[in-house]
């Protein structure tokens, strides 16, 4: 595998289910991102990770709950979602390097639905 | 608030026309980028530049900081160019992520 690899590429719900998004960057980046897509809207950045530990979090609702056991891995988790949550869901990863942000790579992303 | 406009929203082209992509912005800042997002979500960097101009291939970018404004122009416009086009920059401290513009959404027709 090579990149940013997201699973699953599409992931249909309940209100009431839980369920995670996984990410996984094979490029030795140290900052990892969740955005959010919804349509007709930019891509909204949820939450920053560098060096496994959080350094943004742009108001995000609690029921996403962002996990980085280690920098080559984050998740999203998901519990009682809203309908209005349905989007694409958009993993990236970049090298932060002296506090600065390098170009970031994106993973094809996962499309949640949510019933 | 640093503000990311694009123009067009959505553009039309026929196959074999020059194609001008505009981005403007309200900050400093330290660099821009140009993404490309095909059907079904998966974003692809184009280019990341702070001044001047860059080419890979049928694509150039240029930017202009005074006016704070960059575009991206596509020569010989193929239907595989369709796709969203999407500028993002990051504010002059360098220690944010990125901005990102709501995209032009570009259809090139055989």
């Amino acid at each position: 595998e090579t990149g940013v690899t997201q699973t699953p590429r599409h992931l249909v719900m309940g209100m009431t289910n839980k369920k995670s998004l996984k990410c996984e960057q094979h490029l030795g980046h140290n900052a990892m991102y969740w955005y959010k897509q919804s349509a007709k809207k930019p891509l909204e950045l949820m939450f920053v990770y560098n060096f496994k530990e959080q350094t943004e979090n742009n108001s995000v609702p609690s029921r996403f709950s962002p996990e980085c056991p280690n920098s080559s891995h984050l998740f999203l988790h998901l519990h009682t979602l809203q309908p209005e949550d349905s989007a694409l869901y958009l993993c990236a990863s970049s090298q932060v390097s002296s506090g600065l942000y390098n170009e970031q790579f994106f993973g094809p992303g996962t499309r949640l639905t949510v019933l | 608030k640093n503000e990311v406009e694009q123009s067009p929203q959505n553009l039309t082209a026929q196959e074999g026309e020059f194609i001008t992509i505009n981005c403007s912005y309200s900050v400093g800042i330290s660099a821009l980028h140009w993404l490309q997002q095909h059907p079904g979500g998966g974003i692809v960097s184009l280019f990341m530049l702070s001044s001047g101009k860059k080419k890979h291939g049928r694509l150039i970018a240029t930017i202009n900081i005074q006016e704070k404004h960059s575009s991206l122009h596509i020569t010989a416009s193929h239907p595989r160019d369709s796709a969203v086009y999407i500028c993002a920059v990051r504010a002059i401290s360098g220690n944010t992520p990125l901005v990102f513009g709501k995209g032009t959404r570009l259809s090139v027709i055989a």
